[in-house]
């Protein structure tokens, strides 16, 4: 069975870095073909993508949000690990992540999400 | 950046009713398109991908058409669990963006 979950903290400061540790089972990162991307979705708004890292390590950023974020990957523990410096209120969301399978050209299997809220 | 409009962005319907979304794309992009289903408070579900694949569990009632730039999500016949806001999604190019959501809501 595959499954994500993500981990981080609820709360954060302005300016402070957000970390984001995404935590699957059920498949390796290290297959050719697969993938583990980030999502976000305001409250009430539309969801936004964030980044992707691929089996060869090969990294993909939101245009508007490139300079801020930072993917990695630790194939032995099954994580994926999303940074996004300098965040603002308006970084409150809900944060995905989710798997891009070899079969699906689809983000087919996806975390519960965990809600970010930044505020002072 | 690849945008996708999605139409209409909200819609009302009854159990029973046909249901069509449309999600244009602002330049082609074959037939990498992807229909999520997301209810409040949960994560989205995939429902087809490469425009008109049922993922495995999904319901045939819904059918997914299109490529190019023009695609549309079809609910055959609206069941009450069908109620929440669909999205899709374009996989031809990085970034992979989403249109803005169309809501179903009961009429």
């Amino acid at each position: 069975q595959v499954t994500l979950r993500e981990s981080g903290p609820a709360l954060v400061k302005p300016t402070q870095t957000l970390t984001l540790t995404c935590t699957f089972s059920g498949f390796s990162l290290s297959t050719s073909g697969m993938c583990v991307s980030w999502i976000r979705q305001p409250p009430g708004k539309a969801l936004e993508w964030l980044a992707l890292i691929d089996w060869d390590d090969d990294k993909y950023y939101s245009t508007s949000l490139k300079t801020r974020l930072t993917i990695s990957k630790d194939t032995s523990k099954n994580q994926v690990v999303l940074t996004m410096t300098n965040m603002d209120p308006v970084d409150t969301a809900t944060y995905y992540c989710a798997r891009k399978g070899v079969v699906r050209d689809a983000f087919d299997i996806w975390g519960q999400g965990t809600m970010v809220t930044v505020s002072s | 950046d690849i945008q996708l409009t999605q139409s209409p962005s909200f819609l009302s319907a009854s159990v029973g009713d046909r249901v069509t979304i449309t999600c244009r794309a602002s330049q082609g992009i074959s037939s990498y398109l992807a229909w999520y289903q997301q209810k409040p408070g949960k994560a989205p579900k995939l429902l087809i991908y490469a425009a008109s694949t049922l993922q495995s569990g999904v319901p045939s009632r819904f059918s997914g058409s299109g490529s190019g730039t023009e695609f549309t999500l079809t609910i055959s016949s609206l069941q009450p669990e069908d109620f929440a806001t669909y999205y899709c999604q374009q996989l031809n190019s990085y970034p992979p963006t989403f249109g803005q959501g169309t809501k179903v809501e009961i009429k």
